[in-house]
């Protein structure tokens, strides 16, 4: 499954670091979705943007900071996380009978 | 509130069937799906049902609502070694917008 690409696939950072995830969708969806998935929880959503608009911030602490600069496109930029904040992140996009199609994810170790 | 369970894991011989099993709190769901997650990658979605529907099949995979008792269950027929995989289950709410509440995951493991 190509539709929806993630880079990178591995991400090793300290807590002083900043980086940041890349989503890229080519199913012309206009939804899309980042989601962190840790060993052993329910995958818990973190942001929703239509249409380049955010449409939902799941109380997601500041140090992630989003951003949709098309409908093709989705960042989540990274700064002074936690340890705890160690997961795989998702991203997904939004197609019809709202299903959602998601990328490889980005598996984040926080140092 | 919303909440959705699944059995962590589930052992079967290849060519069994497999029966994954999923139990939802709320009511307003109006789509239901499975989803199936290798290792290292992310989650496929494999097929949905909308919340008027008992039934939907699509070759080896048939599911199964139970609105009545909020159950959901997958079953795979003829279980093969490349099924072994963690499969969620996600409800879509009346009223919730695009958002989708899983389930913890359970881990199939198919046996030769």
């Amino acid at each position: 499954e190509t539709g929806v690409t993630q880079t990178p696939r591995h991400l090793v950072m300290g807590m002083t670091n900043k980086k940041s995830l890349k989503c890229e969708q080519h199913l012309g969806h206009n939804a899309m979705y980042w989601y962190k998935q840790s060993a052993k929880k329910p995958l818990e959503l973190m942001f929703v943007y239509n249409f380049k608009e955010q449409t939902e911030n799941n109380s997601v602490p500041s140090r992630f900071s989003p951003e949709c600069p098309n409908s093709s496109h989705l960042f989540l930029h990274l700064h002074t996380l936690q340890p705890e904040d160690s997961a795989l992140y998702l991203c997904a996009s939004g197609g019809g009978a709202d299903t959602q199609y998601f990328g490889p994810g980005t598996r984040l170790t926080v140092l | 509130g919303e909440d959705v369970e699944q059995s962590l894991f589930l052992s079967v011989r290849e060519g069994d069937s497999s029966v994954i099993n999923c139990t939802y709190t709320d009511s307003s769901s109006t789509y239901l799906y499975w989803y199936k997650q290798e290792p290292g990658a992310g989650l496929q979605l494999l097929t949905y049902i909308f919340s008027n529907m008992d039934m939907k099949q699509d070759q080896r995979l048939t599911v199964l609502l139970n609105k009545k008792d909020k159950h959901l269950s997958l079953r795979i027929a003829d279980t093969q070694t490349g099924d072994s995989a963690i499969y969620f289950c996600a409800e879509l709410l009346t009223g919730g917008g695009n958002k989708l509440t899983f389930g913890t995951g359970t881990q199939l493991k198919v046996e030769l």
